[in-house]
């Protein structure tokens, strides 16, 4: 079983549509997060989210819209798409802290390949 | 801001050679430290993390790590690699009630017969 997935695996858009991916995880995590890698593999944070509540928001335009229906959902949604949005966005899930002294794993999703034309 | 280098953009071995990834990191207190891998076309994976305790950690797929505070690195190491260790290697750090990992430019490591 699939422990974090992604839908869809790979998305081509044309330039000012709007679009959503999806995220799912079946492991009973807490938090789950979205990250944006570009073209160089730079992997960055955009949001994370704690029991459907907005805990990171690391400065992504306003265009960008994470909503959580539940705590193994966390979807992205995507307005007036841009050329500069083309990446590949992870999606992952971490566990709620057992000791106040480490933070848990985070666990990937395959990633969806966005290209904006 | 904590923040991660990983100095060598691409690093070609032989199969069967021994292998060392570089990674520093900037952060003011004790930092928790990973190293993912992504295989071409897949998401990341967890090779192994350092929080505290013993400064040479074990990891999946016969990779080891040391965290050396006075040289602030976490150089991921294995032995002997195979050809499936081809792919691309992240250096991530957080630190202790935050949970944004910060991760490195990576390295992407070529095998060669």
């Amino acid at each position: 079983d699939t422990a974090v997935s992604q839908t869809p695996k790979y998305l081509v858009t044309q330039m000012g549509n709007d679009k959503s991916i999806k995220c799912e995880q079946n492991l009973g995590h807490d938090t789950m997060y979205w990250y944006k890698q570009d073209s160089k593999k730079f992997l960055k944070i955009m949001f994370s989210y704690n029991n459907k509540e907005l805990i990171i928001n690391e400065t992504v335009p306003n265009r960008f819209s994470p909503k959580s229906p539940d705590k193994a959902h966390l979807n992205l949604h995507i307005n007036s798409l841009e050329l500069g949005d083309s990446a590949v966005y992870f999606c992952a899930s971490s566990p709620p802290r057992t000791s106040g002294l480490y933070q848990e794993t985070q666990y990937f999703g395959p990633g969806t390949r966005l290209l904006v034309l | 801001a904590q923040s991660v280098t990983q100095p060598d953009i691409h690093i070609t071995v032989s199969e069967g050679a021994s292998l060392e990834l570089r990674c520093n990191y900037s952060y003011g207190a004790t930092p928790y430290l990973f190293w993912y891998v992504q295989s071409p076309g897949q998401g990341l994976q967890l090779l192994l993390k350092y929080f505290s305790g013993d400064t040479l950690v074990q990891g999946i797929k016969g990779f080891e790590a040391e965290f050396k505070r006075s040289q602030s690195s976490f150089n991921l190491r294995k032995p002997s690699v195979h050809w499936s260790d081809a792919a691309e290697y992240f250096c991530a750090v957080s630190n202790f009630g935050n949970e944004k990992l910060t991760f490195g430019t990576g390295t992407r490591l070529t095998i060669i017969p």
